[in-house]
């Protein structure tokens, strides 16, 4: 079965601090990493795909990258307006295009 | 502007009393999909569409119906609703096997 575990569950930073996101994957034959990011009542919005181990995508200040078993959501220097949760997900692409979901990681920034 | 339009966003029902709620693209994708988010438990599939009328079960479809009759719309079908039903739903969309685009979501209380 595939999973998605996505650590730690909740994150502080003061502002200007920096940190990384980790996102666990067992998906077998993974085509692909997704990084979301969603603010409370909202849809989730895209930031990154990740299709091979060692491709890494840049935004602002995240920067995603992916290895074999694990993907990881840098944060440099966040801002309050980076507060949101993060979710991560996985797609086989075996027939169906399913993507399993991580709960998230919910960061808060603190001025 | 390319979006994923729900709608309802907000909806009070009660038991056994039929609902649908809408899902429209204007992205022109073969793939549409709906979850639910729950906390605690993240999110998870409901059903799925590959394209006009080719739809499939996901994680979680007891109690949903859905069709796909159109490219542009999705809809999801409470026949009779239940409380464990009441939920933050959303509606994604996208080419194949690429970055799925979520809908803005539709709470639901089910009393």
């Amino acid at each position: 079965e595939d999973q998605v575990t996505q650590s730690p569950e909740a994150l502080r930073l003061q502002e200007g601090e920096s940190s990384s996101l980790n996102c666990s994957y067992t998906v077998s034959g993974l085509r692909g990493l997704f990084w979301y990011r969603q603010d409370p009542g909202k849809g989730p919005e895209f930031l990154f795909t990740l299709y091979s181990a060692g491709e890494e995508k840049e935004k602002e200040r995240l920067k995603a990258t992916l290895t074999k078993k694990e993907s990881f959501l840098h944060i440099t220097a966040p801002k309050p307006e980076d507060s949101a949760t993060y979710l991560c997900a996985g797609y086989s692409g075996a027939g169906s295009y399913q993507l399993t979901f991580g709960k998230g990681t919910k960061l808060s920034v603190i001025p | 502007e390319a979006q994923v339009t729900q709608n309802p966003r907000y909806l009070i029902t009660v038991t056994g009393k039929k609902l649908t709620v809408t899902c429209s693209q204007n992205m022109n994708h073969e793939y549409m999909s709906w979850y639910r988010q729950d906390p605690g438990l993240g999110l998870r599939q409901i059903y799925y569409s590959m394209n006009v009328e080719v739809t499939d079960k996901g994680d979680v479809p007891e109690g949903y119906k859905v069709s796909r009759k159109e490219k542009r719309n999705f809809p999801l079908i409470l026949e009779s609703p239940s409380p464990n039903q009441t939920s933050l739903y959303f509606c994604a969309s996208s080419p194949v096997g690429e970055t799925q685009y979520f809908g803005p979501g539709t709470r639901l209380l089910v009393l």
